[in-house]
């Protein structure tokens, strides 16, 4: 079965410095979305994107945060200068449809992002 | 505002049934969805509900009333594997899922 893939699936850095977390979305999907666990915590949205752009953002996803759809394949989220509190689960998610219709958004496995 | 309510915590015995509620209140509603998420790893898709009523599949059910804005999920024959949290979350006007806090469900021998 087809899968959301998610690398690195852990980052340790240094407060400060710029994280790129890449996701590799179904192939068939056209919708695209990062959300992130703080640990303990609930599952929280960050962005969306469809046709190469942002459909919404969240008020979690300010200027130190990006994403990109660099080809046809990858799908990014970029953290300019990571701060203590962006330690978190980050989650990577596609879908077929956005709004309406059953199909589910697939989560891949996450990538857990230590700020030390 | 946005607030989805779960319990945090539930136990049950292996074979039994365990039903896990979740009230929701949000701006729109276009779709409710049930997530199984083990520890450490990625929620993963479980059912999803948009009209009142019951959907079945397999050991596991959801049913939805939308004027009460609740759902539950049903959990038959208990294995222990099933422990785990379960998610509920609302889909609004927009694609952007809004999760609950999860139901921790033990599962015991």
């Amino acid at each position: 079965e087809p899968e959301v893939t998610q690398t690195p699936s852990h980052q340790v850095t240094q407060m400060g410095q710029e994280v790129i977390l890449r996701c590799v979305p179904i192939s068939n999907h056209l919708y695209f979305y990062w959300y992130r666990q703080i640990l303990g915590q609930k599952v929280e949205f960050l962005v969306s994107f469809y046709n190469n752009e942002i459909s919404e953002k969240s008020e979690i996803f300010d200027d130190q945060f990006s994403v990109e759809r660099p080809d046809g394949s990858n799908f990014t989220l970029k953290i300019r200068s990571t701060k203590l509190e962006d330690s978190a689960m980050y989650f990577c998610a596609s879908s077929v449809h956005g709004t309406g219709g059953s199909q589910p958004q697939h989560f891949g496995d996450g990538t857990r992002l230590s700020i030390l | 505002g946005q607030n989805i309510d779960q319990p945090t915590e539930m136990t049950a015995t292996e074979g039994a049934i365990v039903q896990i509620n979740c009230t929701y209140q949000t701006s729109g509603f276009n779709g409710l969805f049930w997530y199984q998420q083990h520890a450490g790893e990625a929620p993963t898709f479980l059912s999803y509900n948009v009209l009142d009523g019951l959907e079945e599949k397999g050991r596991f059910s959801s049913f939805l009333s939308r004027s009460k804005g609740y759902s539950y999920l049903l959990l038959k024959e208990l294995q222990m594997k099933d422990s785990a949290s379960y998610l509920c979350a609302v889909r609004e006007e927009t694609d952007k899922l809004i999760f609950g806090t999860g139901t921790r469900l033990q599962v015991f021998p």
